[in-house]
């Protein structure tokens, strides 16, 4: 079966800190992976997505960066967390059947910037 | 675009009674699909109704959608606590579109 880990589960981060998110998913090849952002009260933004080793696709110009370094790893950094970085942020995959496979999501990472 | 918005924010239900909760859509889709989320969690994806089929069952839910009106519905029968949890509608468009867009959610409570 399919998992994925997310770490850490929650942060504190100083502003103006860098910051790097992990994700790793076991047990499936060639996923499509994504980094979602969920502030409070809101729905999910999606940030990045990537279909391969790599390729990143952003969809919102912002203060993060992603990288694929592997097949079934994604990275989310930031050199210099702003207050505005704070939030919830979600790490999925799917399989790459193309746009619209059902997403499995990790289960976040809290960030705090103070 | 906001492709995806519940409706409504906020449900309170007694067990055992069935809860509805609706979503609306701006632009044709390609599928739209049913997330849960408990609290400080993940979201779990419940179902995926495709743009030519209207409903569909997966145990004690059941999802319409209508395309005429852009509106797709999701309904929990005999709740339970446990069902206690933000229900998400989301919906891609367009070839080859990997965002899939969610709406803000519906924040169901079963009181047991």
């Amino acid at each position: 079966s399919q998992t994925i880990h997310q770490w850490p589960a929650t942060l504190v981060q100083p502003v103006g800190s860098p910051l790097s998110l992990e994700c790793t998913v076991e047990g499936t090849s060639n996923p499509n992976l994504y980094w979602y952002r969920q502030a409070a009260g809101r729905g999910l933004q999606l940030l990045f997505y990537s279909v391969g080793i790599g390729q990143i696709s952003s969809e919102v110009p912002q203060n993060l960066s992603a990288s694929r370094p592997q097949d079934r790893q994604f990275i989310l950094s930031s050199k210099k967390l702003l207050l505005s970085d704070s939030g919830f942020y979600l790490c999925a995959w799917s399989r790459p059947w193309g746009a619209g496979s059902p997403l499995h999501f990790g289960n976040g990472t809290r960030l705090t910037v103070t | 675009s906001q492709q995806g918005e519940e409706d409504p924010q906020a449900l309170s239900i007694q067990e055992g009674e069935n809860a509805t909760m609706n979503c609306s859509y701006k632009t044709s889709i390609n599928n739209l699909q049913w997330y849960r989320q408990n609290s400080g969690r993940g979201l779990v994806h419940l179902i995926l109704i495709r743009s030519n089929e209207r409903e569909k069952h997966s145990g004690r839910l059941r999802v319409t959608l209508d395309t005429s009106k852009k509106s797709s519905s999701l309904l929990i029968t005999a709740s339970r606590a446990a069902d206690t949890a933000s229900y998400f509608c989301a919906a891609t468009s367009g070839a080859g579109s990997y965002q899939l867009t969610f709406g803000k959610g519906t924040k169901l409570s079963v009181i047991p």
